[in-house]
């Protein structure tokens, strides 16, 4: 079974407008990290956001805040007031604390800002 | 203070040669991860390691492939007796503890 999905492929948003990028989980560890990278087209991996499974709030940085629903198991990625830069894969991926840390990854969502 | 640095960056082989990718991490961090990825696709954990230890290598695959971290020096992922298959961007992640990773930027590997 897949252990972080990402439903869309891909996405078309215009310039300013707010984008969700969707990711969901499963797993049966109860102590667990999300986290969400963005590969734009030069290749680096490029970290955005963490949210831990016992976190009370949802994670923001500047542009970016994650909507974590841990019922639902999903934590999605909204990013505001979208700019040409943003064009860029983005990955979803989750961390198991009882796995030696390692990192699981989705197949990724790419976003493309229209101007 | 220097990121994770991956050489080379870009790396072509012909079937049968070997491919050694190279990651020093950042200062002070023990903690080394190789990751895969294929393109189209997100990033697949290969290896685990601390230095002179490999703590898991589930993820990489039996034959041809190895991985070490010894006491001084990079972290090197070796890919013996390539094939077309092994075209991908390999990714070293380094952290000082079991917490965030810090990632390279990838050495792209072309088998012809």
């Amino acid at each position: 079974a897949q252990k972080i999905t990402q439903t869309q492929p891909g996405m078309f948003v215009q310039e300013k407008e707010a984008v969700t990028l969707d990711c969901t989980y499963d797993t049966s560890d109860p102590s667990y990290g999300l986290f969400w990278y963005k590969q734009p087209s030069s290749g680096e991996m490029i970290f955005l956001i963490y949210q831990g499974s016992y976190d009370q709030q949802n994670a923001t940085e500047g542009r970016y805040s994650l909507n974590f629903q841990k019922a639902r198991k999903s934590a999605n990625l909204v990013i505001s007031a979208s700019q040409l830069g943003d064009s860029a894969m983005y990955f979803c991926a989750m961390r198991e604390d009882g796995s030696n840390y390692q990192l699981i990854w989705g197949a990724g969502t790419k976003l493309i800002i229209k101007p | 203070n220097a990121g994770v640095m991956q050489n080379p960056r870009h790396l072509v082989r012909r079937r049968g040669q070997e491919a050694r990718l190279r990651c020093s991490p950042m200062k002070g961090h023990s903690h080394v991860y190789w990751y895969r990825q294929l393109p189209e696709e997100g990033l697949k954990f290969m290896v685990y390691l601390q230095k002179e230890n490999i703590i898991d290598e589930s993820g990489m695959p039996k034959e041809r492939f190895s991985a070490e971290f010894p006491k001084e020096g990079p972290s090197i992922l070796r890919i013996q007796q390539v094939v077309r298959g092994d075209s991908a961007a390999y990714f070293c992640a380094s952290s000082p503890y079991t917490g965030e990773l810090f990632f390279g930027e990838g050495s792209r590997l072309t088998v012809l």
